[in-house]
Parts: C-alpha cells; sequence; structure tokens
C-alpha cells in the first residue's frame, strides 16, 4: 500500500493563478480531508468528504473548492491564488466507525504565492 | 470555543522523561489523540485514547486523560534525540471533525 499520496511536494503561483492539489489513497478509506499549516496555527481543517460525492467545510473553505467523485481521490483547487494561501497543505484519509478517526497523512505540499 | 491548547515548546535532556500537555473544550469527545510531526514530514498517528478511560501505556510512550479538567498529557519515557519533533494533540469530535492543537516543539539535547 502506497498509504495516502500528495502532488506535487512543492508549488510556486503567482497571485491570480489557479492550481488543484492531487490527494489519492489506496486503504479504501471513506473520510477524507484537507488541512493547511501555519507556524504558531496548527492545522486547519479546509473541506472535508465523508464518502465519494459527499463534501462540506471545514473551518477555513473559503477560496478553495474540493470533489469527491471516486473513493480514492479527493483534489483540492485553488481558484485564484492569493499570498494568504501560502502554507503546506496535507491531506488525510481514515476509516470512520465508532467515532474513531485514525487519520493517516500524506507528505504535504509546499505552496508558496508570491 | 473550538480550541485546542498546547504549550509552545519543551527542551528535554536525552534519558529525560518528556511530559507534554494539552487541554480542549469538547467534553462530548470520543477519542483524543497524539501525533507526531517530523521536519519536512506529514503526521503520524503515535497513538489514542478513548474517552471513558484514564490512561494508556505504549511502551515508552504514556498518555493520561483527565477527563473533569479536560486534560491530556503524553509522557515519553527515556527521551532520545530522534523523539525531537513537533506533537500535536487532537480531539475527535461526533461529527467525524479532527480539531488539533497547536502543537508543542520538543527539543532533546545531549
Amino acid at each position: 500500500n502506497a498509504g495516502v499520496t500528495q502532488t506535487p511536494k512543492f508549488q510556486v503561483l503567482k497571485t491570480g493563478q489557479s492550481m488543484t492539489l492531487q490527494c489519492a489513497q489506496d486503504m479504501n478509506h471513506e473520510y477524507m480531508s484537507w488541512y493547511r499549516q501555519d507556524p504558531g496555527m496548527g492545522l486547519r481543517l479546509i473541506h472535508y468528504s465523508v464518502g465519494a460525492g459527499i463534501t462540506d467545510q471545514g473551518e477555513v473553505p473559503n477560496g478553495y473548492n474540493v470533489s469527491r467523485s471516486t473513493t480514492e481521490d479527493f483534489p483540492l483547487r485553488l481558484l485564484s491564488a492569493a499570498p494568504s494561501q501560502t502554507s503546506v497543505y496535507f491531506c488525510a484519509s481514515s476509516s470512520r466507525g465508532q467515532g474513531k478517526n485514525e487519520q493517516y497523512f500524506g507528505p504535504g505540499t509546499r505552496l508558496t504565492v508570491t | 470555543g473550538e480550541d485546542v491548547e498546547q504549550s509552545l515548546f519543551l527542551s528535554v535532556r536525552e534519558g529525560d522523561s518528556s511530559v507534554i500537555n494539552c487541554t480542549y473544550t469538547d467534553s462530548s469527545s470520543t477519542y483524543l489523540y497524539w501525533y507526531k510531526q517530523e521536519p519536512g514530514a506529514g503526521l503520524q498517528l503515535l497513538t489514542y485514547i478513548f474517552s471513558n478511560m484514564d490512561m494508556k501505556q505504549d511502551q515508552r510512550l504514556t498518555v493520561l486523560l483527565n477527563k473533569k479538567d479536560k486534560h491530556l498529557s503524553l509522557r515519553i519515557a527515556d527521551t532520545q534525540t530522534g523523539d525531537s519533533a513537533i506533537y500535536f494533540c487532537a480531539e475527535s469530535r461526533a461529527t467525524d471533525k479532527l480539531i488539533f492543537g497547536t502543537g508543542t516543539r520538543l527539543q532533546v539535547f545531549p
């Protein structure tokens, strides 16, 4: 099993550009989520999905879109990049059950917006 | 509120015990977690505790939970330089979301 994979590892964008961060998992997990990590702020939830075709907003959804057409993939789209979106982005997946949410994280995408 | 709070830094000597503390807000949290993040890497689940437990031990790791005070701690016995990392606590809410603390950077010196 590859676990959770993310591409690209690094990306530099100009303000106003759009791009998609890719996330895939091969563990047949129902639950997938996107976080951003900023210094001194821990991880903040952007969007999450509890299964194919179902997505919901997290704590900081503005400026980001997601879709979940398959169980395996959960891409994150930046519609019009802003310097405030400079961050490290992590995708995670987990199986659900009895309130337990043991999440497996990808290696992260380091995004810089100039 | 939604905050899960941790102190930002902890420095310990190699061989000593480390204790990383966390306070959370939601008394309905079912599971509480500890994650480790090494430089340039994603988060790795270290251990978790179910909310009806007071303590869980796993080799060098001991998790203590005080539900009344909403306080969680992670003790690492015989701390090694390889334990240097950022440690995050997280609480699991009924909505399947995980709420993370700000992370504690553990530095182990010889």
